[in-house]
């Protein structure tokens, strides 16, 4: 397997545009989770599913931030209208679930630049 | 909100010192884990802890885990420039299915 793919690697876009981030888990894995790590916040969970379903957006920061999952082997997270202050990596990572003792994989991330 | 709290936030050694990182956590946790990340990059896993698990070793790696002080460290002995990287830990929450929520890190700068 080639591990966790997120596409793209880097993206700039200017404030107001919508964008959106992707991601193809590890095949089997029924976890997918989606992190923002900037220098102030650190790394933030902002979203997680099960299954292809969304267990706790509690992390979402804004109605403008939205996360799908429409099958097990895709997964996108979009900002509209994007904002200078979304500029940060976004990860996202996956884990088997099929026991609580399990370790996350991460994608190498995109880093956003929001101007 | 961060479930783990890392110190120190910073840690600058000579090669081949020891170099010791710790975590706090605030709630029931079913297991913590810890990672290595490299400027730039993606997280890498480098060692998980049980939550009925008291010490666990991987090669020069030491982590140690305190229930009932919801605290773990993190110890990397003899260490390599290589080893230069920021050090996360995450706690997969008891209560919570899984979720994997991450301290704040502490960067680690190993001097040749």
């Amino acid at each position: 397997d080639a591990g966790v793919i997120q596409s793209p690697r880097h993206e700039v876009t200017e404030m107001g545009q919508e964008v959106t981030l992707r991601c193809k888990p590890i095949s089997g894995h029924d976890y997918l989770f989606w992190y923002r790590q900037t220098m102030m916040r650190g790394l933030e969970l902002l979203i997680y599913f099960n299954n292809n379903v969304p267990i706790d957006d509690s992390g979402m920061p804004e109605d403008r931030f939205s996360a799908k999952m429409p099958n097990a082997s895709f997964s996108t997270l979009k900002i509209q209208p994007s904002e200078p202050r979304d500029s940060a990596v976004y990860f996202c990572a996956t884990h088997p679930g099929q026991g609580v003792n399990t370790e996350a994989f991460f994608g190498q991330g995109t880093r956003l630049t929001v101007v | 909100s961060q479930q783990g709290e890392e110190d120190p936030q910073a840690l600058s050694i000579q090669e081949g010192e020891n170099a010791t990182m710790n975590c706090s956590y605030k709630t029931s946790i079913n297991n913590l884990q810890w990672y290595r990340q490299n400027s730039g990059r993606g997280l890498v896993h480098l060692i998980l802890i049980r939550s009925n698990e008291r010490e666990k070793h991987s090669g020069r790696l030491r982590v140690t885990l305190d229930t009932s002080k919801k605290s773990s460290s993190l110890l990397i002995t003899a260490s390599r420039a290589a080893d230069t990287a920021s050090y996360f830990c995450a706690t997969d929450e008891a209560a919570a299915g899984n979720k994997l929520t991450f301290g704040g890190g502490t960067r680690v700068l190993v001097k040749p």
